[in-house]
């Protein structure tokens, strides 16, 4: 059974610019979760997605926003990249519960110019 | 507030010692709690969770950890540490916030394995 999928896998962007990471869940799994991996400042969850619709949002600017496909594929994207957007994006994914567990894909690096 | 807390962002263990990771959390309801590992330029992995019964829960690679809601931890333990475990660690609870739930990860702690 295919895992929890990234795309791409490394991304270098300049300040101001726009980016979209997209994430392909495990198949069965409606829930998808989007995390930033900052250097020293562990996991932050960005974004829970769940049918469609988005569930929970963390302290994140309105610039980070995405979407849930009917396939239940999930978009991030972020808007006027600064500097501190650097950093590793992880998709998670699980059946519809926060409490069920979070699988999680490889990441994309995002490195911000 | 709710929130994890991992002590100690750097644990060194020489190879065949027992490995000892802490975890705390707040959280006015019992919560689910999780243990992930990392390893480099990889995503997480995870190693064990408990959701309800047995407080001791075994996961893969040999980790075990023990809810003990008096104390509100979850440490992961591992009698006799590989080189292969050295990795971030992540200790993870499901909190309630605002009628939704989300998964809370600490800081992680970083287990070097010495030979």
């Amino acid at each position: 059974e295919a895992g929890v999928t990234q795309s791409p896998t490394h991304l270098i962007k300049t300040r101001g610019q726009q980016v979209t990471l997209r994430c392909s869940p495990i198949s069965g799994h409606t829930s998808v979760y989007w995390y930033q991996q900052a250097l020293g400042l562990g996991l932050q969850f960005l974004l829970w997605y769940d049918e469609g619709e988005e569930r929970n949002r963390g302290n994140f600017p309105p610039r980070f926003s995405g979407r849930q496909f009917p396939n239940y594929s999930s978009e991030l994207n972020v808007n006027a990249l600064e500097l501190e957007d650097s950093a590793l994006y992880l998709c998670a994914s699980s059946f519809h519960s926060a409490a069920d567990t979070q699988y999680f894909g490889p990441g994309t690096r995002l490195t911000v110019l | 507030a709710q929130s994890v807390t991992q002590l100690g962002s750097h644990v060194s263990v020489s190879e065949g010692a027992l490995v000892l990771l802490r975890c705390n959390y707040s959280s006015s309801v019992p919560p689910y709690l999780f243990w992930y590992v990392q390893y480099p330029n990889q995503g997480l992995q995870l190693l064990l969770k408990y959701t309800t019964g047995a407080t001791l829960v075994k996961g893969i690679n040999g980790f075990e950890a023990e809810f003990k809601k008096s104390e509100t931890s979850f440490h992961l333990t591992k009698p006799s540490a590989h080189m292969s475990d050295a990795a971030e660690y992540f200790c993870a609870v499901t909190l309630t916030q605002g009628g939704s739930e989300k998964l809370v990860f600490g800081k992680g702690t970083k287990l070097t394995v010495n030979p």
